[in-house]
């Protein structure tokens, strides 16, 4: 089974702050991606990386920044929190070639003051 | 703009019963389409897929049917069970690309 875990279930910060939320797979994986979920919003993709010290941004990647030092733990930053990043966050992995799925986290709800 | 649509945000069906869920994408690149569900305070989990080459796929309760002239997929439960209520998320993927496009969701409701 494909394991994806977040360093953190919920975290409060206040604002200014900055902010890391770890996420590590089990599996190998060569690509990591981090997402954001917010009420009516759906997914919305910050960061992914193809695989150790690359990364591309996705669609919201603004206030957010990454690191990939290593295969298995991709790292989501926020430099200095702001209340509109209170947000609940994904991390998922995926396998490439041989698969399109993506392998979600558990998530970690951050609520910043 | 919003390549993957779900448009309607919540159903409510009785157990027993069948679900349809809907998802409307406008990208005709994309060649790869997976659902997902989600239930309250956990991550996404994956539910089933199809590629553009088929259209129809059926894993158990689960069938997604994909109609690419509709540019049009939805997922079929049969029976519907309470465990069955979370929030279920379309995504397409283009081809060549690494990037998902999710749906905003559409949460289930099934009553016993």
């Amino acid at each position: 089974d494909v394991k994806v875990t977040q360093s953190s279930r919920y975290l409060v910060k206040r604002t200014g702050e900055k902010v890391f939320l770890e996420c590590v797979q089990d599996m190998d994986h060569e690509n990591m991606f981090w997402y954001r979920q917010d009420p009516g919003l759906g997914l919305r993709l910050i960061y992914f990386s193809y695989d150790v010290k690359m990364k591309e941004k996705g669609d919201i990647p603004e206030g957010y920044s990454v690191s990939r030092e290593k295969k298995e733990r991709f790292s989501l930053i926020l430099e200095s929190a702001s209340t509109n990043q209170t947000s609940m966050y994904l991390c998922a992995s995926r396998e490439r070639p041989r698969t399109d799925t993506q392998y979600f986290g558990p998530g970690t709800r951050l609520t910043v003051l | 703009d919003q390549q993957v649509k779900q448009n309607s945000p919540s159903l409510s069906v009785q157990e027993g019963r069948i679900s349809i869920l809907n998802c409307d994408y406008t990208n005709s690149m994309f060649d790869y389409f997976l659902w997902y569900k989600k239930y309250p305070a956990e991550g996404p989990t994956f539910l089933i897929s199809i590629s553009s080459i088929k259209d129809k796929n059926e894993d158990g309760r689960f069938t997604v049917f994909l109609n690419k002239s509709a540019k049009h997929l939805s997922l079929h439960i049969v029976p519907s069970q309470p465990g069955d209520s979370a929030v279920y998320f379309c995504a397409g993927r283009q081809g060549g690309s690494e990037k998902l496009v999710f749906g905003k969701g559409t949460k289930l409701t099934v009553n016993p």
